[in-house]
Order: structure tokens, then C-alpha cells, then sequence
């Protein structure tokens, strides 16, 4: 059972430098969203996808893009990183039920320096 | 703006014992959808327990169990005969109706079981 899989597990970038963060879901889930955790600051919502083809801002948008290739996958990018970005990343998927909860990648480490 | 609180940032309590973890929230609404997550050292996200606002009944797994009040704004977990694998960061969350499928996350409590 693979349900959330996100690549890289760890990365560590120089500031200025881009990268993409990889997520594919195999459940089927309309719903996939971008998180970030920081010590003290619970999960932060980057950006959320509803649907296929649709895609929105969370509250902490500023530095990141978001691709939804297909129902499976979606990508975060940072064009330009920056130490602030400095953080753990989870995509999550969600069916479309009102109770449904959050299924969740094993998280991707990110250091710019 | 609906805001989410876990005002404990660290508890501990002793193998065996019962613990109560605390969150409060703040929203105009009245449906709204609650939920426990456990992040362990390993940091993967797990869902512990779920709650609807509209049910009076307070939902429980095992040895897990909330108090909902909702006229409080208040959403508890209360772990009952603590286990070492319970050690874990513990998260609230919720997915208010207007806000679409987005979950709302609390700042987490680490919570440390002591042998």
C-alpha cells in the first residue's frame, strides 16, 4: 500500500538555488495539498488542489508553485530558495467526503543554507 | 479568521497513566469537522481520531477518547493506560465548511510517556 509518496525524502539547496518537490497519491483522492512544519508553528497550508486542474492559495504562498500534472500528482516548486524555507514538507491527500481526513506523505526535509 | 489553539506545547505522564491533551478554536461556524493527528519520531502523520460537531456523542477508539464541548470551543483527547509507543507530537485539527477542504492545524503538543 504506497498511498502518499513524496521524493526527495532530504535536500539541501544554497540559497538562490530551485527545486521541485515530488508527490503522487495511488487512493484515487481528489484533494491534495502542500504543507510546511516548523517547530512550534503546527502545519502551514502552502497551497491545496480541490480537484484535477484546479489549484489555491494556503496561507503561506509567497516562494512556492504548484503544478497538478493529473489526479495522481502534485509538485511544489521554489524557484529561488531561500533560508526561511528551511523546513519540513508534507503533501497530503484527501477524498471527497465531508468527514474525510488527511492522508499523509512521510515528509521531506529541506535545508537552504 | 478561524484560529486553532493547543496552548501545551510539552506534557509528560507515567506508563500506565491518563493524560488529557488540550486544544480550543475559534469559529462562527456551526458544521465543522474535528480531528486528532500523532506525529512519532518517525514524522509520519497518523490520524488517532475524528469527530463531527453536529454529533453529541464524543467519538472514541480504543483507548483514545475527545471531549467535544462545543459551546466552549473546546476539543480534548484524553489517552487512557499510557503506552511508550504513545510518545509522539499530537496535532488538532479542523476542516470548517466555508474554508473549502483545507485543514486548519494547531501547534502540536509533544507528549512524552515515561517509563
Amino acid at each position: 500500500n504506497a498511498g502518499v509518496t513524496q521524493t526527495p525524502k532530504f535536500q539541501v539547496l544554497k540559497t538562490g538555488q530551485s527545486m521541485t518537490l515530488q508527490c503522487a497519491q495511488d487512493m484515487n483522492h481528489n484533494s491534495m495539498y502542500w504543507y510546511r512544519q516548523d517547530p512550534g508553528m503546527g502545519l502551514r497550508l502552502i497551497y491545496y488542489s480541490a480537484s484535477e486542474g484546479t489549484t489555491d492559495k494556503g496561507e503561506v504562498p509567497n516562494g512556492y508553485n504548484v503544478s497538478r500534472l493529473n489526479k495522481r500528482e502534485f509538485s511544489l516548486r521554489l524557484e529561488s530558495a531561500a533560508p526561511s524555507q528551511t523546513s519540513v514538507y508534507f503533501c497530503a491527500s484527501r477524498a471527497g467526503a465531508n468527514t474525510g481526513e488527511l492522508f499523509f506523505g512521510e515528509g521531506s526535509r529541506l535545508t537552504v543554507l | 479568521a478561524q484560529t486553532v489553539t493547543q496552548s501545551q506545547p510539552e506534557m509528560s505522564v507515567q506508563e500506565a497513566e491518563t493524560v488529557t491533551l488540550s486544544c480550543t478554536y475559534d469559529t462562527s461556524e456551526n458544521n465543522y469537522y474535528l480531528f486528532w493527528y500523532k506525529q512519532p519520531p518517525s514524522r509520519q502523520m497518523i490520524l488517532v481520531i475524528r469527530q463531527e460537531a453536529y454529533k453529541q456523542q464524543n467519538a472514541t477508539e480504543n483507548r483514545f477518547s475527545v471531549n467535544f464541548q462545543k459551546a466552549a470551543k473546546s476539543f480534548s483527547l484524553k489517552i487512557s493506560d499510557s503506552q511508550l509507543g504513545d510518545t509522539a507530537m499530537y496535532f488538532c485539527a479542523f476542516r470548517f465548511e466555508t474554508s473549502g477542504s483545507r485543514l486548519t492545524f494547531g501547534e502540536g503538543t509533544q507528549l512524552t510517556v515515561n517509563p
